[in-house]
């Protein structure tokens, strides 16, 4: 399989807690999303990456969330001292990012519970 | 206002119906967009791309209308399949990397 893949699927954490999450984009992509959703909204963009750099960040992205992808290929989000809002799907997309190809395709997500 | 919307619904259709669903976009800048299928519990699958005027494959068609800013879905001949939630996105404007998405349609479609 040569999508997006994302670990952990699922993690149940403490608030307080903090947690990693890892995305591996589609091999040949030089873009990477990363993406907040809660039920019954769509997808929130948090940040992306071109490459090693992190081109953009959302104010949704609190100084306790943390983002990064060291030799341009994987990434990881940090979340340090979560908060049970912090409970959501935390999606990762991929894309070509050249020319007229901004097709962003969707790993499987990460589903995060805080207690 | 959120920068895009979409009628929530749900819809519920029969089998074999033709449905439309209607998204609208505030940023007149916004460069492309896109329909995304989202299965429950799953993740966003691209379905169309739409960069000029529409787009069409197969049973469904895609229609943009840049002066009104408002796109639309149609699904013709629907299927049981076609049941999930139908996520319309804008990308480009102010920000050449994220994609915004409306909160999503649901559909049903039914025996």
């Amino acid at each position: 399989d040569t999508g997006v893949s994302q670990d952990p699927r699922h993690k149940i954490t403490k608030r307080g807690q903090n947690v990693t999450f890892r995305c591996d984009p589609i091999s040949e992509h030089n873009r990477l999303y990363w993406y907040r959703q809660t039920l019954g909204q769509g997808p929130e963009f948090l940040t992306y990456f071109q490459n090693e750099a992190q081109l953009e960040k959302s104010r949704l992205l609190s100084d306790r969330f943390s983002a990064e992808r060291p030799k341009g290929s994987f990434s990881t989000l940090e979340i340090q001292r979560t908060e049970q809002g912090d409970s959501a799907m935390y999606l990762c997309a991929s894309s070509l990012g050249t020319g007229e190809s901004y097709e962003q395709y969707f790993g499987p997500g990460t589903r995060l519970t805080v207690t | 206002r959120k920068e895009v919307e979409q009628d929530p619904g749900p819809f519920n259709v029969p089998e074999g119906a033709t449905v439309a669903f209607n998204c609208t976009y505030s940023n007149s800048a916004s460069q492309s967009f896109f329909w995304y299928r989202q299965d429950c519990r799953k993740e966003p699958k691209l379905l169309m791309s739409v960069y000029s005027s529409g787009n069409e494959d197969g049973r469904f068609t895609a229609q943009l209308n840049r002066a009104s800013q408002y796109i639309s879905l149609l699904i013709r001949d629907s299927k049981l399949s076609d049941s999930a939630t139908y996520l319309c996105v804008a990308f480009g404007g102010t920000s050449y990397g994220k994609l915004t998405f409306g909160q999503g349609t649901i559909l049903t479609v039914h025996p």
